[in-house]
C-alpha cells in the first residue's frame, strides 16, 4: 500500500538557522513527489514538486528538496528560516499508475523562535 | 485569477444532523477533488471528479457521504447523517486537467457535537 511518513511531528528552529524536514515514502510505482505548506486557517500551497529529471528541486520561498530513490526519501530544506515560515508542512506522493491520486503524510509543524 | 472558493468556512452541527459543503473551483479546471483532513493527520482524498464524472470515490463512506458536480463546475459534498468522527476540515482542490497541479481552497471546518 502507498504510504508517506513524516517522522517529526514538531520541529523548532531559530530564525536564520537551516531547516530540514524529513519525508519517506513507500510506493509501488515511480512516484511524483510534492511538498505543501499550510498556514492556520488556510488551504495548502504547493512549495515544490518532483516528477522526473534533476533530483534536486527548487521551489518557492527559498525551499528546495532532494529526491533520493535509494532511500525512498524526499527531504525539504531551507538554508535560512524566516519567522514567516512557521506553518505546517505536508509531503505527498502520487503516481500515474494510481490515477495521480495524492497520498499525504501526517505533517510536520514548524515553529520558528526569534 | 480567483482561487478555489469554499463555503461555509465553519459549521457546527449535532450528530445525526445533515450538512452540505460547497466548492467553486478555478475557472476552466476540469478536475475537482474533495479531501478530509482530521486534526493531526494529512488530507485524505474522498472523491475525485473529471468534469462531471467520478474518477475515484474509493475512500468515500457512501453510506453517509455523497457528492455531485453538476455541469462540471461547482460541487457539493453532503454528509447525512453526521457522526462525531466526521469532525474535520473538508478541503476542495482543483486542477486544470487530470494529474495536474492541485490548487486548494481554504477548507470548511466541521465540528460534530
Amino acid at each position: 500500500a502507498q504510504s508517506v511518513t513524516q517522522p517529526d511531528i514538531h520541529i523548532t528552529v531559530s530564525e536564520g538557522a537551516s531547516l530540514e524536514l524529513r519525508c519517506n515514502y513507500s510506493y509501488g510505482a515511480t512516484p511524483y513527489l510534492f511538498w505543501y505548506v499550510q498556514s492556520p486557517g488556510q488551504g495548502l500551497q504547493l512549495l515544490l514538486k518532483y516528477f522526473s529529471g534533476d533530483t534536486l528541486v527548487q521551489g518557492i520561498k527559498g525551499f528546495e528538496a532532494e529526491f533520493k530513490r535509494s532511500q525512498s526519501s524526499f527531504n525539504l530544506r531551507k538554508p535560512s528560516v524566516h519567522w514567516s515560515d512557521a506553518a505546517e508542512y505536508f509531503c505527498a506522493v502520487g503516481a500515474r499508475e494510481y490515477g495521480n491520486k495524492l497520498v499525504f503524510g501526517a505533517g510536520t509543524i514548524l515553529r520558528v523562535k526569534s | 485569477e480567483a482561487g478555489v472558493a469554499q463555503s461555509p468556512r465553519y459549521k457546527i452541527i449535532e450528530k445525526r444532523q445533515s450538512v452540505a459543503f460547497w466548492c467553486n473551483p478555478i475557472s476552466g479546471h476540469a478536475t475537482l477533488y474533495w479531501y478530509q483532513q482530521i486534526l493531526g493527520q494529512g488530507p485524505k482524498l474522498l472523491i475525485q471528479f473529471q468534469n462531471n464524472g467520478v474518477v475515484d470515490d474509493s475512500q468515500l463512506p457512501k453510506d453517509r457521504f455523497s457528492a455531485e458536480r453538476l455541469k462540471g463546475v461547482d460541487s457539493t459534498l453532503k454528509i447525512q447523517p453526521a457522526k462525531l468522527e466526521d469532525s474535520a476540515v473538508y478541503l476542495c482542490a482543483s486542477s486544470l486537467d487530470f494529474g495536474g497541479e492541485q490548487f486548494f481552497g481554504p477548507g470548511t471546518r466541521l465540528t460534530v457535537l
